[in-house]
C-alpha cells in the first residue's frame, strides 16, 4: 500500500524566505507525486506533479520540486515565500497504474511572518 | 475552463438525519472520487466511480452510499448523521486519458450539530 509522510506540521518562515517542505513516501514502483494547497475552508488546488522524465518539476506559484528516488522524497521549494502562500500543503501519492486514488500525506501548515 | 462543481458548499444538519452533496465532475471525465477531511486531519478517500460503476472503496462507513449518473454527476448520501461526520467532503474527477490527474472541488462543509 502507498503511504506519504510529511514530517513537519508546522513550518513558520519570514516574508522572502525561502522554503522547503518535506515529503517522503512508500510505494513499490515508481509513483505519480503531486503537491497540493489548500488556502483556510478553500479546496485543494494542485500546485504540481510529476509523472515521470525530469525529476524537478516546475509548479504555479513559483514552486518547484525535485524527485529523488533514491531518498523516496518529493520535497517542496520555493526561493522566496510571499504572505499570500500562507496555507495548508499536502503532498499526495497515487499508483502509476490501474486503479488511481491519490493518498495524502497529513499536511504542513506553513506561516509566513512579515 | 470548467473545473469540478460541487453542492452545496455548506450544509448544517441535526444528528440522526440524512445529507445528500452533490459533485458535478469536469465535462468528459470519467472518475469521480469523493473524499472526507476532518478538522486539522488529511483527506481521506471514501469511494470512487468509474464509467458510473463503483471502482473502488475506502473508509466509507455503511451509513453513506454513493452513486454516479448516467450525465457523469454523482451522488454522497449520508445517513443517520452523527456529529463526527462534520467534516469538509470533497469531490474529484479525473479522465483516464490524461493520465489519471485529480482535479478537487471546493468542497462541501458538512457541520452535524
Amino acid at each position: 500500500a502507498q503511504s506519504v509522510t510529511q514530517p513537519d506540521i508546522h513550518i513558520t518562515v519570514s516574508e522572502g524566505a525561502s522554503l522547503e517542505l518535506r515529503c517522503n513516501y512508500s510505494y513499490g514502483a515508481t509513483p505519480y507525486l503531486f503537491w497540493y494547497v489548500q488556502s483556510p475552508g478553500q479546496g485543494l488546488q494542485l500546485l504540481l506533479k510529476y509523472f515521470s522524465g525530469d525529476t524537478l518539476v516546475q509548479g504555479i506559484k513559483g514552486f518547484e520540486a525535485e524527485f529523488k528516488r533514491s531518498q523516496s522524497s518529493f520535497n517542496l521549494r520555493k526561493p522566496s515565500v510571499h504572505w499570500s502562500d500562507a496555507a495548508e500543503y499536502f503532498c499526495a501519492v497515487g499508483p502509476s497504474g490501474g486503479s488511481y486514488i491519490p493518498t495524502f500525506g497529513r499536511g504542513t501548515s506553513l506561516i509566513v511572518h512579515p | 475552463a470548467a473545473g469540478v462543481i460541487q453542492s452545496p458548499r455548506h450544509l448544517i444538519k441535526e444528528k440522526r438525519e440524512t445529507a445528500t452533496l452533490k459533485c458535478y465532475p469536469i465535462p468528459r471525465h470519467d472518475t469521480v472520487y469523493w473524499y472526507q477531511q476532518g478538522p486539522g486531519q488529511d483527506p481521506q478517500f471514501l469511494i470512487s466511480f468509474y464509467e458510473k460503476m463503483q471502482s473502488d472503496k475506502g473508509s466509507i462507513p455503511d451509513r453513506f452510499s454513493a452513486q454516479q449518473f448516467s450525465d457523469y454527476h454523482s451522488e454522497l448520501n449520508m445517513s443517520s448523521l452523527e456529529l463526527g461526520d462534520s467534516a469538509l467532503y470533497f469531490c474529484a474527477s479525473s479522465f483516464t486519458g490524461d493520465g489519471n490527474e485529480a482535479f478537487f472541488g471546493q468542497g462541501t462543509r458538512l457541520t452535524v450539530v
